[in-house]
């Protein structure tokens, strides 16, 4: 079964403390995995898509990193303005509906 | 670059009440289009999903319903709401842009649902 696994479900940094969130995946074929972030009563907004192992992507202080079991979402000196929740999501090589799945997402909260 | 409207923003229904969310989408052509329902600090759960007008692939089974009666147009109904129907409802678009290997999903603003 094709299952999207988020650590930690919780993250508190002091602005300036650089972290990492995982993301561990087991699909039957990889087409892409994305990140995205989410501000409370707000909907998703896209970050990334990396598409194979080896591949990075970066964002001003985000930095996105594929392996073939997992996923690390980098960020580099956060600001309180980082905070958010952080969802993973992966798409199978199977079909062709563009169907995602989901980790329960990371709920970052950096502090002046 | 595509744009996503979803409404009304929030909406507080009794159980038993008829339910209608509605999707559109602007900028692009022939998108897929999802429903998804997030309960509080959770995931994202796939409710419905379309690649075509009038096409419809229900995920869970449940107490609710969707319609494509437009390419840009996506309806979420209910006939009788539920307690457990209450979440916030996101609408997505995917559509695959020149020179991207997959599909990419952009969600709309989402619709907030207490059932009392």
């Amino acid at each position: 079964e094709d299952q999207v696994t988020q650590s930690p479900e919780a993250l508190r940094l002091q602005e300036g403390e650089s972290s990492s969130l995982n993301c561990s995946y087991t699909v039957s074929g990889l087409r892409g995995l994305f990140w995205y972030r989410q501000d409370p009563g707000k909907g998703p907004e896209f970050l990334f898509t990396l598409y194979s192992a080896g591949e990075e992507k970066e964002k001003e202080r985000l930095k996105a990193t594929l392996t073939k079991k997992e996923s690390f979402l980098h960020i580099t000196a956060p600001k309180p303005e980082d905070s958010a929740t952080y969802l993973c999501a992966v798409q199978a090589s199977i079909g062709n509906t563009g169907k995602l799945i989901f980790g329960q997402g990371t709920t970052l909260q950096v502090k002046p | 670059s595509q744009t996503i409207h979803q409404w009304p923003a929030t909406l507080v229904q009794p159980v038993g009440s008829p339910l209608s969310l509605e999707c559109t989408v602007e900028g692009t052509s022939n998108p897929n289009l999802y429903w998804y329902r997030q309960a509080a600090g959770r995931g994202l759960q796939l409710l419905f999903y379309s690649v075509g007008i009038g096409q419809i692939s229900s995920e869970v089974p449940q107490n609710l319903s969707a319609s494509r009666p437009q390419d840009r147009q996506f309806i979420l109904s209910s006939k009788k709401l539920l307690l457990s129907d209450s979440g916030f409802y996101l609408c997505a678009c995917a559509f695959r842009g020149t020179g991207q290997r997959t599909f990419e999903q952009y969600f709309g603003p989402g619709t907030r649902l207490t059932v009392t």
